[in-house]
């Protein structure tokens, strides 16, 4: 089945660094890419939609200068998260819709868990 | 896309069948009925998805009523590594966009 690949899993960064994750479509080309993030016992909320080669569109509320993300082959999409503080630890998820068939089902990393101390 | 509702939680005894109930009234005609769930701490995991014929594959079947309001998921055999939260999801097949997820149902399997 199609996979999609995260990184880092886990990381710690300090107050004030940038931290970037990485999302790859292992087996497949995905023109969209999807990032999530997770508080503890809560749903997943969606951040924005990454576009191959465009600009990505971030949902209301979500910082676009703050969270960096870049599309930049049908492979691979970043998320930086700049300036990092404490409120920014969450669980951030990135999902993949395979290029072929709008009905495809979307694959989700297995998501990095950022502790920003 | 259409709002679903799923009832927070539902308890299974291991090797009884789980049926998770999920009502989508307002569904469309384009919209189709998508599952996932979550096991603690990792990204969620495609089960089954379905326009309006009944599905089936080798982790589930999922059930859609004629008039497509609502559906069930049926995990045939509930095992102990099936307790995660489950998600049902209409989404609109021709916006290509992300799914968005609420609250789900915590199944919980127990010996």
């Amino acid at each position: 089945g199609a996979v999609v690949s995260q990184h880092p899993s886990r990381v710690i960064c300090k107050s004030g660094t940038s931290v970037k994750i990485e999302c790859r479509s292992l087996d497949f080309q995905a023109t969209t890419m999807f990032w999530y993030r997770q508080f503890p016992k809560q749903s997943l909320m969606l951040m924005a939609t990454s576009n191959e080669g465009s600009k990505a569109t971030y949902e209301q509320g979500v910082e676009k200068d703050k969270f960096l993300i870049n599309h930049a082959s049908l492979t691979l999409s970043t998320l930086t998260v700049t300036s990092a503080h404490p409120e920014d630890s969450s669980f951030y998820i990135c999902s993949a819709r395979p290029r072929t068939g709008v009905n495809s089902p979307l694959h989700f990393g297995n998501g990095t868990r950022l502790t920003v101390t | 896309d259409a709002k679903t509702t799923q009832p927070p939680s539902m308890d299974c005894a291991e090797g009884r069948a789980a049926n998770l109930p999920c009502n989508h009234s307002t569904i469309s005609g384009n919209e189709y009925v998508y599952w996932y769930r979550q096991i603690h701490s990792q990204g969620p995991q495609y089960i089954i998805h379905g326009l309006k014929n009944n599905e089936t594959n080798e982790m589930a079947s999922l059930i859609i009523t004629e008039d497509r309001k609502s559906s069930t998921l049926i995990l045939p055999h509930a095992t102990l590594r099936d307790t995660a939260v489950y998600y049902c999801i209409v989404r609109d097949y021709q916006a290509g966009t992300a799914l968005i997820f609420g609250k789900g149902t915590t199944l919980s399997v127990s010996s």
